[in-house]
């Protein structure tokens, strides 16, 4: 059974300061998404992941995958308030073929205080 | 474009009680979601659909949750009867054929309240 782990779960930056969220996964996948959900929002797709080595960035996020190690990280750079929201990675347990059920993490609660 | 829609918003009900959700998906997405996602965790699938087919409905609890899609557009997901355990919200997601490199798109989903 596929398992995915983030952490920290909850997280409490300053503005102006960096942080890293993990995604650890149990089995071997090539395809990791990264969501935003605002509070009694939906979920936003931030990032698609599909090879090994992978890197994005959008503003002040980037996020990477290293599919040896099982890992994701999502890197937040000189951090500011707007990025306050949970944030979930999930992955594909549909290995090599088409999309199919996403496992997702628990979500990382990010706060983001003056 | 358009998102996807979802209706109602919210919904309260007693256990034993029967509710059905509605979903839109963005136009042109043939593959469809839905997932239950519980206070302070992450989504779960519960069925997804291609189509109008079903291509994976394995953590659908099927004693009491059904879900269609008829002519492959719109889709419903009905809980009946109703359990304490079933309060969550429930989201329906959609994207363009199942492609890896195109994301789910998520509706606003349905807060499910059981008294």
């Amino acid at each position: 059974e596929l398992k995915v782990e983030q952490n920290p779960l909850f997280l409490s930056m300053q503005e102006g300061k960096n942080y890293t969220i993990y995604c650890n996964y149990s089995t071997t996948s090539d395809r990791l998404y990264w969501y935003r959900q605002d509070p009694g929002k939906s979920l936003e797709s931030l990032f698609v992941l599909l090879s090994n080595g992978a890197v994005k960035q959008e503003g002040r996020l980037m996020a990477s995958l290293d599919t040896k190690a099982r890992l994701s990280t999502l890197h937040i750079t000189a951090a500011v308030h707007d990025l306050s929201a949970t944030y979930f990675c999930a992955v594909d347990m549909n290995y090599g073929g088409s999309q199919g059920n996403l496992i997702f993490g628990k979500g990382t609660k990010l706060s983001v205080k003056p | 474009e358009a998102g996807v829609a979802q209706s109602p918003r919210y919904k309260i009900i007693e256990k034993r009680q029967s509710v059905a959700f509605w979903c839109n998906p963005i136009s042109g997405h043939a593959t469809l979601y839905w997932y239950q996602q519980i206070l302070g965790q992450g989504p779960k699938l519960l069925i997804q659909f291609q189509n109008n087919g079903v291509v994976d409905d394995s953590q659908l609890p099927k004693d009491r949750f059904s879900a269609e899609r008829l002519k492959g557009v719109d889709s419903t997901l009905k809980i009946q009867p109703a359990k304490l355990e079933d309060s969550a919200v429930y989201l329906c997601a959609s994207s363009w054929g199942g492609q890896p490199n195109q994301p789910q798109h998520f509706g606003d989903g349905t807060r499910l309240s059981i008294l």
